[in-house]
């Protein structure tokens, strides 16, 4: 059975701390995203990978960075968390012909 | 730039009436179109998708959906709904099937019993 994993499904962090999420996929998908989620706002793209070692940004990168040093990991980083950060995070996977396939979430709350 | 919009926010049925979800896109090349589920505490479950061919695609738990090119629409149907498809839905387009991928603002669904 396919799977995307989250670490964890709720976290709760203060202001200025770093957060790490982090995403795992067992499918030896080559590319992972991640969104976040809020209510009446849909998915946004935060950032995106193709490859090890590659990232784009998506379109509301401030605030956040990535990491991709092996294929199947994807972490999502917040140097100084901000309270406009408490959010759903929703991390995917997909390869060509494979088709998309999302993570359970993590809901981050910033205090 | 490309774009999804769902212009319903809320929709109410009764259950064992019929659905239609709205989605309208706007992306300069052929799209490729999802239409996903969010269930209350759940990840998001692929619905169906459109990458070409046969307009009227089929997907799991019963639902259909349309492309038609003239209107920029991929409109969500359902026969007959169940207490159960209350959720929320997305509509989403992306340059190709692997690529990334722009969601609609969603839809929720209530079912009245």
């Amino acid at each position: 059975d396919v799977k995307v994993t989250q670490s964890s499904r709720y976290l709760v962090k203060r202001t200025g701390e770093k957060v790490f999420l982090e995403c795992v996929q067992d499918m030896d998908h080559e590319n992972m995203f991640w969104y976040r989620q809020d209510p009446g706002l849909g998915l946004r793209l935060i950032y995106f990978s193709y490859d090890v070692k590659m990232k784009e940004k998506g379109d509301i990168p401030e605030g956040y960075s990535v990491s991709r040093e092996k294929k199947e990991r994807f972490s999502l980083i917040l140097e100084s968390a901000s309270t406009n950060q408490t959010s759903m995070y929703l991390c995917a996977s997909s390869s060509l012909g494979g088709g998309w396939f999302f993570g359970p979430g993590t809901r981050l709350t910033v205090l | 730039a490309q774009s999804v919009t769902q212009p319903d926010i809320h929709i109410t049925v009764s259950e064992g009436a019929s659905l239609e979800l709205r989605c309208n896109y706007s992306y300069g090349a052929t799209p490729y179109l999802f239409w996903y589920v969010q269930s209350p505490g759940q990840g998001l479950q692929l619905l169906l998708k459109y990458f070409s061919g046969d307009t009227l695609v089929q997907g799991i738990k019963g639902f259909e959906a349309e492309f038609k090119r003239s209107q920029s629409s991929f409109n969500l149907r359902k026969p007959s709904v169940h207490w159960s498809d209350a959720a929320e839905y997305f509509c989403a387009v992306g340059p190709n099937r692997d690529d990334k991928i722009i969601f609609g603002k969603g839809t929720r669904l209530h079912i009245l019993p």
